[in-house]
């Protein structure tokens, strides 16, 4: 089947810097991913659409400037959390279309100190 | 994209089937019932997703009300591996749309 595949899994960073999560589609094309954050026990918050040759679409409040969405290929879309700050840490998920529906990365652990 | 009410949570006996219920009564005409669930600390994971007739596959079966405004996910003889939140999502297939996710039924499988 599909296969979405999110890296880092986990990842811990200091206060200010910037941390790049990677999202790719392995054996399909995907011209729209989405970007997901999820607070502990907490469903599944809807970030952005991510969209190949365009700009990314936000959801309302969301910071663009500070969730940097890069989509420059049918494979790899990029989500970008700049400056961040311990209240950035999160569970950050993407998914892509496939043929029955969309396919899930396995998540990043961001952990800001 | 209609929404959907779950359960909060539910737990289920070992070998004993799970019937999770999903509640959508503002479902169109051209939206499709998808079920995920979500294992701790992992992206979901695709069941199952149906129209109107009943469906079932390897991991699940999905039994949709006639009118369509609400569905059953059964997993037929639970494990403790089927410990997961459980997602029922409603959209069309058409085009791309965006998943929103609603609260989900965190469905613990006892031993």
């Amino acid at each position: 089947g599909a296969v979405v595949s999110q890296h880092p899994s986990r990842v811990i960073c200091k206060s200010g810097t910037s941390v790049k999560i990677e999202c790719r589609s392995l054996d399909f094309q995907a011209t729209t991913m989405f970007w997901y954050r999820q607070f502990p026990k907490k469903s599944l918050m809807l970030m952005a659409t991510s969209n190949e040759g365009s700009k990314a679409t936000y959801e309302q409040g969301v910071e663009k400037d500070k969730f940097l969405i890069n989509h420059a290929s049918l494979t790899l879309s990029t989500l970008t959390v700049t400056s961040a700050h311990p209240e950035d840490s999160s569970f950050y998920i993407c998914s892509a279309r496939d043929f029955h529906g969309y396919t899930f990365g396995s998540g990043t652990r961001l952990t800001v100190v | 994209d209609a929404k959907t009410t779950q359960p909060t949570s539910m737990d289920c006996a070992e070998g004993r089937a799970a019937n999770l219920p999903c509640n959508h009564s503002t479902i169109s005409g051209n939206e499709y019932v998808y079920w995920y669930r979500q294992i701790h600390s992992q992206g979901p994971q695709y069941i199952i997703h149906g129209l109107k007739n009943n469906e079932t596959n390897e991991m699940a079966s999905l039994i949709i009300t006639e009118d369509r405004k609400s569905s059953t996910l059964i997993l037929p003889h639970a494990t403790l591996r089927d410990t997961a939140v459980y997602y029922c999502i409603v959209r069309i297939t058409s085009g791309t749309y965006k998943y929103i996710f609603g609260t989900g039924t965190r469905l613990k499988v006892l031993a």
